[in-house]
Protein backbone atom coordinates (compact mmCIF):
# COMPACT_ATOMS: atom_id res chain seq x y z
CA UNK A 1 0.00 0.00 0.00
CA UNK A 2 1.46 2.93 -1.07
CA UNK A 3 1.66 6.49 1.23
CA UNK A 4 0.57 8.76 -1.16
CA UNK A 5 -2.51 7.76 -2.18
CA UNK A 6 -4.53 8.26 -5.96
CA UNK A 7 -7.50 6.99 -8.18
CA UNK A 8 -6.38 3.69 -10.23
CA UNK A 9 -7.54 5.17 -13.34
CA UNK A 10 -8.97 7.96 -15.27
CA UNK A 11 -10.47 8.86 -18.51
CA UNK A 12 -10.96 11.35 -20.62
CA UNK A 13 -12.11 12.14 -24.47
CA UNK A 14 -10.05 14.26 -26.64
CA UNK A 15 -10.58 17.57 -25.65
CA UNK A 16 -11.27 17.33 -22.29
CA UNK A 17 -9.84 18.56 -19.18
CA UNK A 18 -8.98 15.56 -16.26
CA UNK A 19 -7.67 15.68 -13.10
CA UNK A 20 -5.87 13.48 -11.09
CA UNK A 21 -5.53 13.46 -7.21
CA UNK A 22 -2.63 12.76 -4.59
CA UNK A 23 -3.65 12.56 -1.12
CA UNK A 24 -1.16 12.65 1.69
CA UNK A 25 -0.16 13.44 5.32
CA UNK A 26 1.52 16.85 7.04
CA UNK A 27 4.22 14.89 6.67
CA UNK A 28 4.97 14.18 2.99
CA UNK A 29 2.55 17.07 0.68
CA UNK A 30 1.56 18.99 3.62
CA UNK A 31 5.22 19.86 4.09
CA UNK A 32 7.26 19.58 1.00
CA UNK A 33 6.81 19.73 -2.70
CA UNK A 34 4.89 17.56 -4.78
CA UNK A 35 6.25 16.00 -8.06
CA UNK A 36 4.22 14.18 -10.84
CA UNK A 37 5.65 11.85 -12.61
CA UNK A 38 4.19 10.46 -16.56
CA UNK A 39 5.16 7.08 -17.80
CA UNK A 40 4.25 6.16 -21.26
CA UNK A 41 4.01 2.36 -21.77
CA UNK A 42 7.29 0.83 -21.65
CA UNK A 43 9.03 3.65 -21.17
CA UNK A 44 11.10 5.29 -17.77
CA UNK A 45 9.10 7.32 -15.72
CA UNK A 46 9.23 11.86 -17.14
CA UNK A 47 9.63 14.41 -14.77
CA UNK A 48 6.13 16.52 -15.74
CA UNK A 49 5.84 18.64 -12.42
CA UNK A 50 8.24 19.84 -10.08
CA UNK A 51 7.51 22.30 -7.16
CA UNK A 52 3.95 21.51 -6.72
CA UNK A 53 3.19 23.21 -9.92
CA UNK A 54 6.30 23.72 -11.86
CA UNK A 55 6.73 22.43 -15.48
CA UNK A 56 10.28 21.72 -16.73
CA UNK A 57 11.09 22.91 -19.92
CA UNK A 58 9.44 20.71 -23.20
CA UNK A 59 6.33 20.25 -21.09
CA UNK A 60 3.22 21.67 -22.52
CA UNK A 61 0.86 24.06 -20.80
CA UNK A 62 -2.06 21.97 -21.01
CA UNK A 63 -0.42 20.30 -17.84
CA UNK A 64 -0.73 21.47 -14.41
CA UNK A 65 -0.28 21.17 -10.80
CA UNK A 66 -1.54 22.20 -7.93
CA UNK A 67 -1.53 21.50 -3.88
CA UNK A 68 -3.60 22.40 -1.31
CA UNK A 69 -3.26 21.01 2.43
CA UNK A 70 -2.49 17.50 2.30
CA UNK A 71 -3.66 17.31 -1.42
CA UNK A 72 -2.05 17.70 -4.62
CA UNK A 73 -3.57 17.47 -8.19
CA UNK A 74 -2.42 17.30 -11.66
CA UNK A 75 -4.85 18.53 -14.55
CA UNK A 76 -4.32 18.19 -18.15
CA UNK A 77 -6.46 20.11 -20.46
CA UNK A 78 -7.14 19.58 -23.85
CA UNK A 79 -6.52 15.94 -23.63
CA UNK A 80 -4.98 14.08 -26.61
CA UNK A 81 -4.25 10.50 -27.59
CA UNK A 82 -0.68 10.53 -26.62
CA UNK A 83 -1.51 11.74 -22.93
CA UNK A 84 -2.42 7.98 -22.24
CA UNK A 85 0.29 7.08 -19.99
CA UNK A 86 0.00 6.09 -15.98
CA UNK A 87 0.88 8.74 -13.77
CA UNK A 88 2.26 9.10 -10.36
CA UNK A 89 2.81 11.71 -8.03
CA UNK A 90 5.77 11.87 -5.55
CA UNK A 91 7.10 13.39 -2.28
CA UNK A 92 9.83 13.69 0.20
CA UNK A 93 8.53 12.72 3.55
CA UNK A 94 9.60 13.81 6.58
CA UNK A 95 10.91 10.54 7.86
CA UNK A 96 13.73 11.42 5.48
CA UNK A 97 12.19 9.02 2.09
CA UNK A 98 10.54 10.01 -0.65
CA UNK A 99 7.16 8.57 -1.23
CA UNK A 100 5.37 7.56 -4.80
CA UNK A 101 1.57 6.98 -5.17
CA UNK A 102 0.39 4.17 -6.48
CA UNK A 103 -0.16 5.57 -9.60
CA UNK A 104 -2.91 6.49 -11.97
CA UNK A 105 -3.94 5.03 -15.47
CA UNK A 106 -5.10 7.16 -17.84
CA UNK A 107 -6.96 6.37 -20.75
CA UNK A 108 -8.33 8.47 -23.64
CA UNK A 109 -11.54 7.45 -24.97
CA UNK B 1 22.24 16.59 -21.86
CA UNK B 2 22.49 14.11 -19.35
CA UNK B 3 21.98 10.62 -19.76
CA UNK B 4 22.39 7.48 -17.07
CA UNK B 5 22.61 3.78 -17.83
CA UNK B 6 21.93 0.81 -15.99
CA UNK B 7 24.77 -2.07 -15.82
CA UNK B 8 24.46 -5.67 -14.27
CA UNK B 9 23.07 -9.02 -14.34
CA UNK B 10 19.66 -9.53 -15.08
CA UNK B 11 19.26 -12.50 -14.07
CA UNK B 12 20.10 -13.23 -9.94
CA UNK B 13 19.10 -16.38 -7.88
CA UNK B 14 17.40 -15.95 -4.58
CA UNK B 15 19.53 -15.09 -1.61
CA UNK B 16 22.13 -13.76 -3.74
CA UNK B 17 22.89 -10.13 -4.05
CA UNK B 18 21.54 -7.68 -7.02
CA UNK B 19 24.33 -5.34 -8.27
CA UNK B 20 23.73 -3.02 -10.43
CA UNK B 21 25.98 0.19 -11.79
CA UNK B 22 24.92 3.46 -13.04
CA UNK B 23 27.01 5.51 -15.55
CA UNK B 24 26.58 8.70 -15.96
CA UNK B 25 27.25 10.71 -19.06
CA UNK B 26 26.60 14.62 -19.62
CA UNK B 27 27.39 15.64 -16.28
CA UNK B 28 29.93 15.24 -13.68
CA UNK B 29 28.63 13.55 -10.35
CA UNK B 30 30.92 15.68 -8.40
CA UNK B 31 29.28 18.66 -9.28
CA UNK B 32 26.25 18.21 -7.22
CA UNK B 33 22.76 16.62 -6.80
CA UNK B 34 21.76 13.44 -5.05
CA UNK B 35 21.60 10.62 -7.15
CA UNK B 36 18.99 7.74 -7.13
CA UNK B 37 17.55 4.47 -7.50
CA UNK B 38 14.09 3.15 -8.09
CA UNK B 39 12.27 0.41 -9.14
CA UNK B 40 8.88 -0.85 -10.57
CA UNK B 41 7.93 -4.87 -10.55
CA UNK B 42 5.78 -5.94 -13.31
CA UNK B 43 2.79 -4.24 -13.36
CA UNK B 44 2.85 -2.54 -10.59
CA UNK B 45 3.68 0.86 -9.48
CA UNK B 46 7.21 2.82 -8.54
CA UNK B 47 9.38 2.24 -5.45
CA UNK B 48 12.19 4.00 -4.39
CA UNK B 49 15.26 2.31 -2.91
CA UNK B 50 17.63 5.22 -2.10
CA UNK B 51 19.49 8.05 -3.11
CA UNK B 52 23.28 9.23 -2.51
CA UNK B 53 25.34 12.58 -2.83
CA UNK B 54 28.57 12.88 -4.37
CA UNK B 55 29.73 12.97 -0.69
CA UNK B 56 28.49 10.06 -0.51
CA UNK B 57 25.57 10.98 2.30
CA UNK B 58 22.84 8.48 1.84
CA UNK B 59 19.40 7.89 2.42
CA UNK B 60 17.47 4.72 2.14
CA UNK B 61 14.10 3.40 1.72
CA UNK B 62 13.07 2.30 5.27
CA UNK B 63 11.38 -1.02 3.86
CA UNK B 64 14.89 -1.91 2.12
CA UNK B 65 17.39 0.05 4.53
CA UNK B 66 18.58 -3.80 5.96
CA UNK B 67 19.60 -5.30 2.85
CA UNK B 68 20.62 -1.93 0.50
CA UNK B 69 23.85 -0.22 -0.02
CA UNK B 70 24.34 2.61 -2.93
CA UNK B 71 27.39 3.74 -3.45
CA UNK B 72 29.60 6.41 -5.28
CA UNK B 73 32.58 6.31 -7.84
CA UNK B 74 33.27 10.12 -8.49
CA UNK B 75 36.69 9.05 -10.54
CA UNK B 76 34.01 6.81 -13.15
CA UNK B 77 31.00 9.13 -12.90
CA UNK B 78 29.21 6.18 -11.80
CA UNK B 79 27.00 4.99 -8.72
CA UNK B 80 25.94 1.63 -7.78
CA UNK B 81 23.09 -0.64 -6.35
CA UNK B 82 23.65 -3.60 -3.94
CA UNK B 83 20.73 -5.54 -2.95
CA UNK B 84 21.59 -8.56 -0.35
CA UNK B 85 19.62 -11.76 -0.34
CA UNK B 86 17.04 -11.30 -3.09
CA UNK B 87 13.88 -13.14 -3.36
CA UNK B 88 11.25 -12.88 -6.30
CA UNK B 89 10.14 -9.98 -4.75
CA UNK B 90 12.66 -8.10 -5.98
CA UNK B 91 11.87 -8.80 -9.63
CA UNK B 92 11.78 -5.92 -11.02
CA UNK B 93 12.70 -2.75 -13.40
CA UNK B 94 15.43 -1.13 -11.63
CA UNK B 95 16.06 2.74 -12.61
CA UNK B 96 18.36 4.85 -11.78
CA UNK B 97 18.32 8.49 -11.70
CA UNK B 98 19.81 11.99 -10.68
CA UNK B 99 17.68 13.65 -8.00
CA UNK B 100 17.67 16.76 -8.41
CA UNK B 101 17.88 20.28 -6.26
CA UNK B 102 15.13 18.46 -4.09
CA UNK B 103 15.01 14.70 -3.20
CA UNK B 104 12.12 13.28 -5.14
CA UNK B 105 12.47 15.66 -7.58
CA UNK B 106 13.98 12.95 -10.29
CA UNK B 107 14.93 15.17 -13.66
CA UNK B 108 16.89 12.48 -15.37
CA UNK B 109 16.11 9.12 -15.81
CA UNK B 110 18.10 5.62 -17.03
CA UNK B 111 16.06 3.70 -19.30
CA UNK B 112 15.85 0.81 -16.71
CA UNK B 113 16.92 -2.76 -16.56
CA UNK B 114 14.76 -5.71 -15.62
CA UNK B 115 16.38 -7.74 -13.21
CA UNK B 116 14.78 -11.41 -12.34
CA UNK B 117 14.94 -13.59 -9.29
CA UNK B 118 14.80 -16.74 -9.68
CA UNK B 119 16.91 -20.10 -9.27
Amino acid sequence: QSVLTQPPSASGTPGQRVTISCSGSSSNIGSNYVYWYQQLPGTAPKLLIYRNNQRPSGVPDRFSGSKSGTSASLAISGLRSEDEADYYCAAWDDSLQVVFGGGTKLTVL
Amino acid sequence: QVQLQESGPGLVKPSETLSLTCTVSGYSISSGYYWGWIRQPPGKGLEWIGSIYHSGSTYYNPSLKSRVTISVDTSKNQFSLKLSSVTAADTAVYYCARDGEQLGEFDYWGQGTLVTVSS
